[in-house]
């Protein structure tokens, strides 16, 4: 498998802009998170999914962010209108049922809004 | 709610010193304790992870990490640190057995190793 892939890898958009970034998690996985990452804040969970049902949105900063997970190859994270204090890495990580299970992260995406 | 907290934001070392990194959860049911690894520029990687058994836990890397269940504590800890070790190290927790698996992370510790 060649581990979670995220898309782009760099996203520089304008404020006011719509910007979406996608995640392919390990093929078997149950579990799908989506982080950002930033200076100030560390690493928050935003959202995540079992088995394609989001479990807790609860870190989603605010309504222009949203989050999709279609089928359990592919999971979306939309920014609508974009501001520039969204600027951060974006990571998506997956991880199997069972006990202790090691998350698997992506490269992430760096999105700077200007 | 679970939180996990890493006292130290940033560590200075020079090659050869010991390193403890400091980490406490909250969460009032059993856990599962990790520590990632993000070296520069790269996503993160799993150090080790406890779930059950010896509260000692070996990682790669010379890294290891001890589960102290009275102290809500699962410090890092390495005996001799290489310049190659300068990365930040995060802290997760999860709950174990239950049905949500919510992965939370500390906020990091950025260690930088000197030659």
């Amino acid at each position: 498998d060649a581990g979670v892939i995220q898309s782009p890898r760099h996203e520089v958009t304008e404020m006011g802009q719509e910007v979406t970034l996608r995640c392919k998690p390990i093929s078997g996985h149950d579990y799908l998170f989506w982080y950002r990452q930033t200076m100030m804040r560390g690493l928050e969970l935003l959202i995540y999914f079992n088995n394609n049902v989001p479990i807790d949105d609860s870190g989603m900063p605010e309504d222009r962010f949203s989050a999709k997970m279609p089928n359990a190859s592919f999971s979306t994270l939309k920014i609508q209108p974009s501001e520039p204090r969204d600027s951060a890495v974006y990571f998506c990580a997956s991880t199997p049922s069972g006990q202790g299970p090691e998350a698997f992260f992506g490269q992430g995406t760096r999105l700077t809004v200007v | 709610a679970q939180s996990v907290s890493q006292h130290n934001h940033h560590v200075i070392l020079s090659e050869a010193a010991s390193l403890e990194l400091g980490c406490n959860y909250s969460y009032g049911g059993t856990v599962n304790l990790f520590w990632y690894v993000q070296y520069p520029g790269q996503h993160l990687q799993l150090l080790l992870k406890y779930f059950s058994g010896d509260p000692l836990v070996k990682g790669i890397k010379g890294f290891e990490a001890e589960f102290i269940k009275s102290k809500f504590s699962f410090n890092l800890r390495k005996p001799s640190v290489q310049w190659s070790d300068t990365a930040e190290y995060f802290c997760a927790v999860t709950n174990y057995g239950g049905a949500t698996n919510k992965l939370i992370f500390g906020t990091g510790t950025l260690l930088a190793v000197q030659p």
